[in-house]
């Protein structure tokens, strides 16, 4: 699997929209971005995920790069349910997903 | 039913202790996966059952023993722990491999070793 590199740490004002980044500059072809956050002491949560075109649902939205090489995970508008730590990861589909380090989103009033 | 469901979301153990995880979904779900994870830490995949066989054991002691008695239920025995194995314990599941929706994730068994 390709390997993801996320920050660390992102402050965001509560209102305001997340823009998450991941660079993932050695991804295949058949490889797919999928993000996932974990908000304290419960489990991951599936946010969203996409293979070449930018995708929306009702939590988020995920614009990919032309060359796929880098993403960005977009929450529309923070609030402070959405403070978490966020997953970048890239993979083919197959049944041994694995988390790298994550960006801790800190929402902030 | 959308939701993995772990029981107990506690569990303080002896060293000499055995014990068991357990984890159950009734989404249909043919992948079953256990995960530790330690504070401020990513978590690990630890195995994965795929149609109630063991596909992935990443190297994990022996002392964890999984097990999936059917294809909604997903066991983690435990024997002999080190304190060092005190972490979050998560279960999770999946539709068929050859589609993606992704993982539902329980909330966890916090397990404390003493």
């Amino acid at each position: 699997d390709a390997k993801t590199t996320q920050p660390p740490s992102m402050d965001c004002a509560e209102g305001r929209a997340a823009n998450l980044p991941c660079n993932h500059s050695t991804i295949s072809g058949n490889e797919y971005v999928y993000w996932y956050r974990q908000i304290h002491s419960q489990g991951p949560q599936y946010i969203i995920h996409g293979l070449k075109n930018n995708e929306t649902n009702e939590m988020a939205s995920l614009i990919i790069t032309e060359d796929r090489k880098s993403s960005t995970l977009i929450l529309p508008h923070a609030t402070l349910r959405d403070t978490a730590v966020y997953y970048c990861i890239v993979r083919v589909v197959v049944n041994d997903m694995r988390f790298g380090a994550g960006t801790r989103l800190t929402v902030k009033p | 039913d959308t939701e993995v469901t772990q029981t107990p979301k506690h569990l303080v153990m002896g060293m000499t202790n055995k014990k068991s995880l357990k984890c159950e979904q009734h989404m249909g779900h043919r992948a079953m996966y256990w995960y530790k994870q330690k504070a401020k830490k990513p978590p690990e995949l630890m195995f994965v059952y795929s149609y109630e066989k063991l596909s992935i054991n990443e190297s994990v002691p022996s002392r964890f023993s999984p097990e999936c008695p059917n294809s909604s239920l997903l066991n983690l025995h435990l024997h002999a722990l080190q304190p060092e194995d005190s972490a979050l314990y998560l279960c999770a599941s999946s539709q068929d491999t050859a589609e993606f929706y992704g993982y539902t994730f329980g909330s966890g068994t916090r397990l404390t070793v003493v």
